[in-house]
């Protein structure tokens, strides 16, 4: 089955900082790869996703890139807000229905 | 904005009791998931739902689990002799194809 691994486990950067969060995987079958926002204590939210036909998508300070080759995809968040801190999953999936997370980031944003 | 909401949102229960867990997706949604998290750790596949069958279910989702549509808007997971690592958070999602939303959780507490 899909492996995804995540890295880092924790990050933390100073406001208005740059945060990237690298995930790869071992499916080469699979073909869509969303992150997720999680707050303590509440639910997953989808906050950006790409698939395998594209190599980058932006969100205002969003942006996913994806190495199909490597196996490889990143989420860059720009300009960090204290807002942005929460713990980001990253997930893959071949089929639609069944997402393969990774182990989470929590990243902190210092004010 | 449609949302997705679960009953209870905290179930404390005995080993060994049946429990059921009810979720009621977006009403325009075709595929129904359920996944777990426990506590700090990421979030994990149990089992997607489509056309009234399961389309995919993870080794997680052993004979102890079962899921049922039993009408037009609720979408359940039994579990059947509950143990005391089935304590988790359970979450139900939907989907109308790959980007799913997340209701907001049963805290599941086996004691």
């Amino acid at each position: 089955g899909e492996n995804v691994e995540q890295h880092p486990s924790t990050l933390s950067v100073q406001e208005g900082d740059s945060a990237v969060i690298k995930c790869t995987y071992s499916d080469s079958a699979s073909n869509y790869f969303p992150w997720y926002k999680q707050e303590l204590g509440k639910r997953p939210q989808l906050i950006i996703d790409i698939r395998s036909n594209v190599g980058e998508k932006k969100d205002q300070r969003i942006a996913v890139t994806l190495n199909k080759t490597a196996k490889h995809f990143s989420l860059h968040i720009t300009e960090t807000q204290p807002e942005d801190s929460a713990v980001y999953f990253c997930a893959a999936s071949q089929n639609d229905y069944k997402l393969s997370f990774g182990a989470g980031t929590t990243v902190t944003v210092r004010a | 904005e449609p949302e997705v909401t679960q009953t209870p949102s905290h179930q404390v229960t005995q080993m060994g009791q049946e429990v059921i867990l009810r979720c009621v997706p977006i009403s325009n949604h075709l595929y129904f998931y359920w996944y777990r998290q426990i506590l700090g750790q990421k979030v994990e596949f149990l089992v997607s739902f489509y056309n009234n069958e399961i389309s995919e279910k993870s080794e997680i989702f052993d004979d102890q689990f079962s899921v049922e549509r039993p009408d037009g808007s609720n979408f359940t997971l039994k579990i059947r002799s509950t143990k005391l690592e089935d304590s988790a958070m359970y979450f139900c999602a939907s989907s109308e194809s790959s980007g799913r939303v997340f209701g907001s959780g049963t805290r599941l507490t086996v004691v």
